[in-house]
C-alpha cells in the first residue's frame, strides 16, 4: 500500500513565526487530507487537497501530485496552533486512508 | 455544519469485558470507517463499511472486532473480550462516496482497558 512520510517530526516555533510542514507519499493519490489533532485528541479537518493550492486564514496547503508531496504552511503562528498535524493519503490503487506519522508542533508565547 | 458524533467520549472497562463504541455518521454519507490511535502513535485503519457489509479490513481487525449498522443512523464497533493493548483512541469517520471524497472524523472515544 501507499507509504506516507511527514517531516519534521517535531517543530518548536515562537509565536508569530511561519513554518512549512511536508508530507511525502509513495504513489499517485485520489485523496490527500491534512488534519490538526488538538490537545483533546480530536482530529480537525484542515484541507482536502488531492492537487493544487488552498488557503484558509493563516493556513494554506499545496499538493504537487506529480511529484508526490504536499506542504502545509502556517503563517503568523499562534499558541492555539500547537498540536499534531497529520496528512493522510488515499492511493490510486488503495482502499484506505493512510496516515503519516505526524508533525508535533509547539508554539511558544 | 454536519458532523460525525461518537459516544461515549471516554470509556473505562475491565479486561475481558465487551465494549460497544457508537457513531452517528453524517446523514448523506455512504461509506463508514473505524480507525484507532494508540497513545502517541499513528492513526491506524481498522475497517471500512459500505452497503451494509465490510469492504476492507486491516490485519488488526481480527475476530475480536465486529461492526454493525443496526439502523439508518448508527454505526457501531464491538470489541469482544478486551485486552490491555486495546486501550486507544477510536475514531469513526464517514465519506460521501469512497475515499476519493473527503473523510470526516468524529471526536473519538478514548478506551481504557484496566
Amino acid at each position: 500500500g501507499i507509504q506516507v512520510e511527514q517531516s519534521p517530526p517535531d517543530l518548536i516555533l515562537q509565536e508569530g513565526a511561519n513554518s512549512t510542514l511536508r508530507c511525502n507519499f509513495s504513489d499517485s493519490v485520489n485523496n490527500l487530507q491534512w488534519f490538526h489533532q488538538n490537545p483533546w485528541g480530536q482530529l480537525i479537518n484542515l484541507f482536502y487537497i488531492p492537487s493544487g493550492t488552498k488557503q484558509n486564514g493563516r493556513l494554506s496547503a499545496t499538493t504537487v501530485a506529480t511529484e508526490r508531496y504536499s506542504l502545509l504552511y502556517i503563517s503568523s503562528s499562534q499558541t492555539t496552533d500547537s498540536g499534531v498535524y497529520f496528512c493522510a493519503a488515499f492511493g490510486a490503487a488503495g482502499n484506505k486512508l493512510t496516515f503519516g506519522g505526524g508533525t508535533r508542533v509547539l508554539v511558544k508565547p | 455544519e454536519p458532523e460525525v458524533t461518537q459516544t461515549p467520549s471516554h470509556q473505562v472497562t475491565q479486561m475481558g469485558q465487551e465494549v460497544i463504541l457508537r457513531c452517528v455518521p453524517i446523514s448523506n454519507h455512504l461509506y463508514f470507517y473505524w480507525y484507532r490511535q494508540i497513545l502517541g502513535q499513528k492513526v491506524e485503519f481498522l475497517v471500512s463499511f459500505y452497503n451494509n457489509e465490510i469492504s476492507e479490513k486491516s490485519e488488526i481487525f481480527d475476530d475480536q472486532f465486529s461492526v454493525e449498522r443496526p439502523d439508518g443512523s448508527n454505526f457501531t464497533l464491538k470489541i469482544r473480550s478486551t485486552k490491555l493493548e486495546d486501550s486507544a483512541m477510536y475514531f469513526c469517520a464517514s465519506s460521501e462516496r469512497d475515499l476519493s471524497t473527503e473523510a470526516f472524523f468524529g471526536q473519538g472515544t478514548r478506551l481504557t482497558v484496566v
